[in-house]
């Protein structure tokens, strides 16, 4: 079963406009922590916001904000005031329990910003 | 800041040939990983390694080998490339065991096999 789950393969937005790039998500560990990264067409991938399980309240960073409901495995990232910059492929990763540095990636959500 | 640090960018090569792809980072992190990259699949976990001296098998380590002799660097060798290796590689690493950790990757290696 994937453990990560990206659903919208691609996503338009206007610029200016807000989005949101859907990700739930599958695990028994009660310790995790979800990230989304970014990867624009040049291939690098950037990090971009971190949500951990114990956290009480969502993430915030600059423009990004992670809507967080642990209840049903969602941790969906909220990408405020679109950029032309932006258009990119996102994907959603979650790291299960202590000692591991190992991801387990979405498939990923291509999000293109049009003017 | 070099970070992390893969070459080389590009390869192509023959089925049955063999190659190393290297990886080393400069910020002295513990954890070190290999993921490969293919059209609709996300990336996937080959190897990684919690410390020097010490490898283990991530989702994907079939046709693969890894060491990790130093802190610094983690390379991925192909001992006899096969058309299904054609991916692009990520080497990553991170500092510590905790949930937060951030992960930073290197720029990626895109490999063909003919």
């Amino acid at each position: 079963a994937q453990k990560i789950t990206q659903t919208q393969p691609g996503m338009f937005v206007q610029e200016k406009e807000a989005v949101t790039l859907d990700c739930t998500y599958d695990t028994s560990d009660p310790s995790y922590g979800l990230f989304w990264y970014k990867q624009p067409s040049s291939g690098e991938m950037i990090f971009l916001i971190y949500q951990g399980s114990y956290d009480q309240q969502n993430a915030t960073e600059g423009r990004y904000s992670l809507n967080f409901q642990k209840a049903r495995k969602s941790a969906n990232l909220v990408i405020s005031a679109s950029q032309l910059g932006d258009s990119a492929m996102y994907f959603c990763a979650m790291r299960e329990g202590l000692n591991t540095d190992k991801l387990i990636f979405g498939t990923g959500t291509r999000l293109q910003v049009f003017p | 800041n070099a970070g992390v640090t893969q070459t080389p960018k590009f390869q192509v090569l023959k089925t049955g040939q063999s190659m190393t792809l290297q990886c080393a980072q400069d910020m002295n992190h513990e954890y070190m990983s290999w993921y490969r990259q293919d059209p609709g699949m996300g990336l996937r976990l080959i190897h990684y390694s919690v410390g020097a001296g010490i490898t283990d098998q991530g989702e994907v380590p079939n046709g693969y080998n890894v060491s990790r002799s130093t802190t610094e660097d983690f390379p991925l060798r192909l001992l006899s490339a096969a058309p299904s290796q054609t991916s692009v590689y990520f080497c990553a690493s991170s500092y510590g065991n905790s949930l937060n950790t951030e992960a930073f990757f290197g720029q990626g290696t895109r490999l063909t096999v003919v």
